[in-house]
């Protein structure tokens, strides 16, 4: 059973770009939450989304959105990126809301120079 | 509101020593699970274990053991005789049961040294 895959692993973007993270979850599983990690903020949640609703927002700016397909990958996009947009961000998929818990990807490392 | 406090930032231990991480927790929900995840260099958060509020038994799982008392809002997790496999950073999560709103904390690096 595949786990959950992050495209891409490491992306570099200059300030004031745009980038698209991927996510696809674990066949089967309907939710999908990203959430950014950083040294001084640590993990933070910024959204979930379930069967193509978003249900639940972090507290981070509207450059920071999402998206969900029918087959439940997930898409998120940032824009107008800033250099402390930096960070680890992780994919996590479960089977349903409520379920208890994730499963984690192994993340993109986006770096804004 | 949720919030999870693992006081400890970092733990350095020797080979075969036992270490036990703290956390605590705060949240308005009756109903809850609460989860350790350990974070290797490699960056994938790996589920260790998740207990719901309702159940109160500690659990032993090889080396790991956990220890959640409700009365204290504590959710602490053992690791006995420590290998250096065992380094990374632990994570103490929190949400509620209708719903996948994670809160972390922010983690405890355990070091393992031969």
């Amino acid at each position: 059973k595949a786990g959950v895959t992050q495209t891409p692993r490491y992306l570099i973007k200059t300030r004031g770009q745009q980038v698209t993270l991927s996510c696809s979850p674990i066949s089967g599983h309907r939710s999908v939450s990203w959430y950014q990690q950083t040294p001084g903020q640590g993990l933070q949640f910024l959204f979930e989304y379930f069967s193509e609703t978003q249900r639940n927002k972090g507290n981070f700016p509207g450059r920071f959105s999402g998206r969900q397909f029918s087959n439940s990958r997930s898409e998120m996009n940032v824009s107008t990126l800033e250099l402390g947009d930096s960070a680890l961000y992780l994919c996590a998929s479960s089977p349903g809301q409520g379920s208890g818990g994730y499963t984690f990807g192994s993340g993109t490392r986006l770096t804004v120079v | 509101a949720q919030k999870v406090t693992q006081a400890q930032t970092e733990i350095s231990v020797v080979e075969k020593e036992d270490v036990t991480l703290d956390c605590v927790y705060e949240t308005r929900d009756t109903t809850y699970y609460l989860f350790w995840y350990k974070q290797p260099p490699s960056g994938e958060l790996v589920f260790l274990i998740r207990r719901n509020s309702f159940d109160e038994q500690n659990e032993i799982s090889g080396r790991y053991s956990w220890n959640f008392q409700k009365s204290t809002s504590s959710f602490n997790f053992t690791i006995t005789a420590s290998q250096v496999v065992d380094s990374a950073v632990y994570f103490c999560a929190l949400s509620p049961y209708y719903n996948n709103d994670m809160r972390f904390g922010a983690g405890t690096r355990l070091t393992v040294k031969p």
